[in-house]
């Protein structure tokens, strides 16, 4: 099945530069990469996705980027503010059928003022 | 606009009690819908899915259940709690497009 390895587990960077988070997969047959916000005590929100044929989408502040050959993709944050702090959540499925995603083990982004 | 509700928010209960946790969307018809659970601080692990009513899917051997009685209705069960089962169950759900949208999550603590 498919695997998706994580990193960092943490990351604490000044307001105002870039934060990158990484990711690796296991499964080729995987083609949906969706990148998740949870804040303190609530469910993950989507705040960006790719499918794989796309190289890089980018929404304001927040871009992902694929490659396909190495099975890793990489979510960049721009300019980061103190309400970018939160667990981020990467993961990787197949979109057919029941389209189960595998998560992994989550970034603790802080933004320090 | 579709919602997803889960409930309860918090729940404290003994080792060996019985659990019921539900879940409705609202504002779709035949979503595919899953129960997450997230130990402290760590990720989220797959327990159950469904892609129709009566349909149940299950990802890992434990103690719980899972149970689709109604098309936007999932409910999560177990007979007797265990310590383990301690931790933030979430609910998710997937209609036409390819992206979850999570409920708000219960976080469970078995004393």
């Amino acid at each position: 099945g498919e695997n998706v390895e994580q990193h960092p587990s943490t990351l604490s960077v000044q307001e105002g530069d870039s934060a990158v988070i990484k990711c690796t997969y296991s499964d080729s047959a995987s083609n949906y990469f969706p990148w998740y916000k949870q804040e303190l005590g609530k469910g993950p929100q989507l705040i960006i996705d790719i499918r794989s044929n796309v190289g890089e989408k980018k929404d304001q502040r927040i871009a992902v980027t694929l490659n396909k050959t190495a099975k890793h993709f990489s979510l960049h944050i721009t300019e980061t503010q103190p309400e970018d702090s939160a667990v981020y959540f990467c993961a990787a499925s197949i979109i057919q059928g029941a389209q189960k995603l595998v998560f992994g083990q989550g970034t603790r982004l802080t933004i320090n003022p | 606009s579709q919602t997803i509700h889960q409930w309860p928010a918090t729940l404290v209960q003994p080792v060996g009690s019985p659990l019921s946790l539900e879940c409705t969307v609202e504002g779709t018809s035949n979503p595919n819908l899953y129960w997450y659970r997230q130990a402290a601080g760590r990720g989220l692990q797959l327990l159950f899915y469904s892609v129709g009513i009566g349909q149940i899917s299950s990802e890992v051997p434990q103690n719980l259940s899972a149970s689709r009685p109604q098309d936007r209705q999932f409910i999560l069960s177990s007979k007797k709690l265990l310590l383990s089962d301690s931790g933030f169950y979430l609910c998710a759900w997937r209609g036409s497009y390819y992206g979850y949208t999570f409920g708000s999550g219960t976080r469970l603590t078995v004393v």
